[in-house]
């Protein structure tokens, strides 16, 4: 089974400041996806970044950049030059290929973005 | 485009009632997943169905909880004789073929009076 662990319950940054997030995982896979999803107050899942473990270029959209170190198994994401509504839960997420393609997430971590 | 529709967005019962969650998934996505989230916690994946077929239903509970997803019409979750601990915000996903990511709905949260 597949574990997914994020170690910062709360973080906070002041805005226009780079922040990072961590993640780390567990598995016998070599083959699999990894997500950053962000959940704001209203409580709606959205993708943020996805990375192929098979890929050793770092995925980045826009401000979110990731440092994917797969023999350490670490997956964190960073966010830049951050606003306030970046504020939200940061879920890491993993995800076998093929085999249902269920997620598995980590148990989040709080960023709050000060003014 | 519509995205992943679930109804109701808020659901209150009284224990021992029956709740029932709806997703419509994205036009073109025959995978459903649902996920349940505690308080405070993340989510945890509770089933995986395609039409007609639940292909992964390890992470449900045992007793009084079910899903179908019918050839026509939404994905149901149902959960019969709620109790307290059923409490909590009930996610649905939809994704199309081969490892494409998931798309959310804005979840279902179910209170228990």
């Amino acid at each position: 089974a597949q574990t997914v662990t994020q170690s910062q319950p709360e973080m906070s940054v002041q805005e226009a400041e780079t922040v990072t997030l961590s993640c780390t995982y567990d598995t016998s896979e070599s083959n699999y996806y990894l997500f950053w999803y962000k959940q704001p107050p209203s409580r709606q899942m959205i993708l943020v970044i996805r990375q192929e473990a098979y890929k050793q270029q770092n995925a980045t959209e826009n401000r979110f950049s990731v440092n994917f170190q797969k023999a350490a198994k670490s997956f964190s994401l960073k966010i830049s030059d951050s606003q306030l509504g970046d504020t939200a839960m940061y879920f890491c997420a993993f995800m076998r290929n093929n085999a249902g393609n269920m997620l598995t997430f980590g148990g989040g971590t709080r960023l709050m973005v000060k003014p | 485009n519509a995205g992943v529709m679930q109804n109701p967005r808020h659901l209150v019962r009284r224990r021992g009632q029956e709740a029932r969650l709806r997703c419509s998934p994205m036009k073109g996505h025959s995978h459903v997943y649902w996920y349940r989230q505690l308080p405070e916690e993340g989510l945890k994946f509770m089933v995986y169905l395609q039409k007609e077929n639940i292909i992964d239903e390890s992470g449900m509970p045992k007793e009084r909880f079910s899903a179908e997803f019918p050839k026509e019409g939404p994905s149901i979750l149902r959960i019969q004789q709620v109790v307290r601990g059923d409490s909590a915000a009930y996610f649905c996903a939809s994704k199309g073929p081969d490892n494409q990511p998931q798309h959310f709905g804005d979840g279902t949260r179910l209170s228990i009076l």
